[in-house]
């Protein structure tokens, strides 16, 4: 069965320094994508990075890039210079490649809050 | 125009009540999803339809109707619900799955929905 862990239900970062956000997860799959999304006050789920299983380099967009560590089985959102707009709640989630399920299994979410 | 629209954003209803959600994208996609998003709680899956075929349905219970009509229209019908499916139910659109990011969902803003 698939699982994604996050266990910071809530963190701060000063405006314009970096962040971390932990993801941890678990799959029997051999070949799958790890997601990130981010979703404000407003509710709209927005997607942010995606890493596939066998790529060789971590995934950058912009200020976000995502640690990827296979053999720890995590995959870590990194934003840098943050931003006030970054105050939002972050999750992650994890779907299987090979087979076609349509599952999309997300984390519990980490609140993110940027202080000026 | 938004890439997934939903329709009503905010939902009150009793527990006698019938009502609909709807769901719209114009992105081309084949496959629809409802998610329940309650607070505290990871998003759930609830419903997954590709090409108008529903393709995942996950213990949910009868009161929780889905139509599909055509690839880019989705409906959840209420009936009887219960004070605990208060949440916001998130709808979403993505390819076909086999594609690498076949996992990347495009969600609505969501329907936040009350029933007293």
């Amino acid at each position: 069965a698939q699982k994604i862990t996050q266990t910071q239900p809530g963190m701060f970062v000063q405006e314009k320094e970096a962040v971390t956000l932990d993801c941890t997860y678990d799959t029997s799959d051999p070949s799958y994508g790890l997601f990130w999304y981010k979703q404000p006050s407003s509710g709209e789920m927005i997607f942010l990075i995606y890493q596939g299983s066998y790529d060789q380099q971590n995934a950058t967009e912009g200020r976000y890039s995502l640690n990827f560590q296979k053999a720890r089985k995590s995959a870590n959102l990194v934003i840098s210079a943050s931003q006030l707009g970054d105050s939002a709640m972050y999750f992650c989630a994890m779907r299987a490649i090979m087979d076609s399920s349509y599952k999309l299994i997300f984390g519990s979410g980490t609140r993110l809050l940027v202080r000026p | 125009e938004t890439g997934v629209t939903q329709t009503p954003r905010h939902l009150v209803m009793g527990m006698t009540n019938k009502k609909s959600l709807k769901c719209e994208q114009h992105l081309g996609h084949n496959a629809m999803y409802w998610y329940k998003q309650s607070a505290k709680k990871p998003l759930e899956l609830m419903f997954v339809y590709s090409l108008e075929e529903r393709v995942e349905n996950n213990s949910v219970p009868s009161r929780f109707s889905p139509e599909c009509p055509n690839s880019s229209h989705l409906f959840l019908h209420l009936h009887t619900l219960q004070p605990e499916d208060s949440a916001l139910y998130l709808c979403a659109s993505s390819p076909a799955p086999g594609a690498p990011h076949a996992g990347e969902l495009f969600f609505g803003e969501g329907s936040r929905l009350t029933v007293l």
